[in-house]
């Protein structure tokens, strides 16, 4: 059972450059979340997305882009990449149900930007 | 729009207990959460709140006051282990938003 998985794990890419981070979800959950990690800030919310074709925004979206045209898949792409977006990504799913309410998050994507 | 507020370290020693505190401020609550994140890894689930009152889960018990807009995480019996972050995140019922605060980092010592 693979559960959420994220890539890459680590990457280092120069100002300017388009980035993706994937995150992949074997539990057909309905939920998924991306979240940038950084000193004194917490969990920032970027993105989120109810459903398949479904996609909001949370705290912080400005510089990325998110799509889902699969309910497995949640791409995080940085169009042209600053030093500001240096920071520990993560995606976190959820099935929905208000009854548990837990988000899994994958192990997270290293950025950083020069 | 929400607000969680926490304090950002506190410390304790090996087998007593401690307390961390949130306070949160919402347009629309929708339960509270409470995250356990060990340096240079991913957040793991601890708790999960949406009514009053108090929800133990070992050495681990979490307490909410939705009319406070106050909770709380008791950590007993500490452990070395249980040195790590602390997250409290809130979810918002009109979005299902979940919003995190910066968390407190807990250090136990021997």
């Amino acid at each position: 059972d693979a559960g959420i998985t994220q890539s890459p794990r680590y990457k280092i890419t120069e100002t300017g450059r388009q980035v993706t981070l994937m995150c992949h979800q074997t539990w057909s959950h309905s939920y998924m979340f991306w979240y940038r990690q950084d000193l004194g800030h917490g969990l920032r919310l970027i993105y989120y997305s109810a459903a398949a074709d479904i996609t909001d925004k949370g705290e912080v979206p400005d510089g990325y882009v998110v799509s889902r045209s699969k309910t497995e898949n949640f791409p995080l792409t940085l169009e042209s990449a600053t030093r500001s977006q240096t920071s520990v990504y993560f995606c976190a799913s959820w099935l929905g149900d208000r009854d548990t309410g837990e988000l899994f998050f994958g192990e997270g994507s290293r950025l950083t930007v020069l | 729009g929400q607000n969680i507020d926490q304090p950002t370290e506190m410390t304790a020693t090996e087998g007593a207990i401690v307390q961390i505190n949130c306070t949160y401020q919402t347009s629309g609550f929708n339960g509270l959460f409470w995250y356990q994140q060990h340096a240079g890894e991913a957040p793991t689930f601890l708790s999960y709140n949406v009514l009053d009152g108090l929800e133990e889960k070992g050495r681990f018990s979490s307490f909410l006051s939705r009319s406070k807009g106050y909770s709380y995480l008791l950590l007993k019996e500490l452990q070395m282990k249980d040195s790590a972050s602390y997250l409290c995140a809130v979810r918002d019922s009109g979005t299902d938003k979940l919003i995190f605060g910066t968390g407190t980092r807990l250090q136990v010592f021997p």
